[in-house]
């Protein structure tokens, strides 16, 4: 099993739309978890960190389940400019260094 | 403000030739420091990351190494490049472990080198 897995999707969905995708790990102990966006041939950027009651920024809500080991993100109200992968990371923190796992993402089409 | 920095943005090296890629970030002190590799249409691999200067861990065993000479200074390097080298390079930063806090962990990226080998 994947540390972190997530459906590549694509998923195509039309504007205005909400669509939520999730993305599961397989460390219990793992401490911090977060989504980024990437664009075609861009870096990552960071979207949300994901805390223990879940949050919302806008459109967008992230939320975690330590008990099935999965966090979500659900998009609202879909526009164009939401297409891009979705990435979801993870982290395991041990002694004074970090490991973070990235998830190979989730492809999100928004179309007109 | 943070900033980071990455350079080259493209290069394209011929096999068995050596590599150099530099990465500085601005408007912070002690930050960890990352090197991430993404192959085309793939995730992001992790390579090295740095909690210091001089301190290196390495996540993938290869023919790549990374050195940190400054504090805002990651340099990842190859004596001799291999065609599975080619792929886009990250740098990223986050803040320290001394800082604490939730926002620890927060990764921010680099612009990225795309890299092909020849």
């Amino acid at each position: 099993r994947k540390e972190v897995e997530q459906d590549p999707g694509p998923f195509n969905v039309p504007e205005g739309a909400t669509v939520a995708f999730n993305c599961t790990y397989s460390n219990s102990a793992s401490q911090s978890f977060f989504w980024y966006r990437q664009d075609c041939r861009k870096e990552p950027k960071l979207l949300m960190s994901v805390y223990s009651s879940g949050n919302e920024d806008g459109r967008f809500t992230a939320q975690l389940n330590r008990a099935s080991q999965y966090i979500s993100l659900l998009i609202r109200d879909s526009k164009l400019s939401d297409s891009a992968t979705y990435l979801c990371v993870v982290n395991s923190q041990y002694s004074s260094a970090s490991k973070i796992i990235f998830g190979s993402g989730t492809r999100l089409s928004i179309r007109p | 403000s943070q900033t980071i920095h990455q350079w080259p943005a493209t290069l394209v090296q011929p096999v068995g030739s050596p590599l150099s890629l530099e990465c500085t970030v601005e408007g912070t002190s002690n930050p960890n420091l990352y090197w991430y590799r993404q192959a085309a249409g793939r995730g992001l691999q992790l390579l090295f990351y740095s909690v210091g200067i001089g301190q290196i861990s390495s996540e993938v065993p290869q023919n790549l190494s990374a050195s940190r000479p400054q504090d805002r200074q990651f340099i990842l390097s190859s004596k001799k490049l291999l065609l599975s080298d080619s792929g886009f390079y990250l740098c990223a930063w986050s803040v320290g472990p001394l800082a604490g806090g939730p926002r620890m962990n927060e990764q921010f990226f680099g612009p990225g080198t795309r890299l092909t080998v020849l």
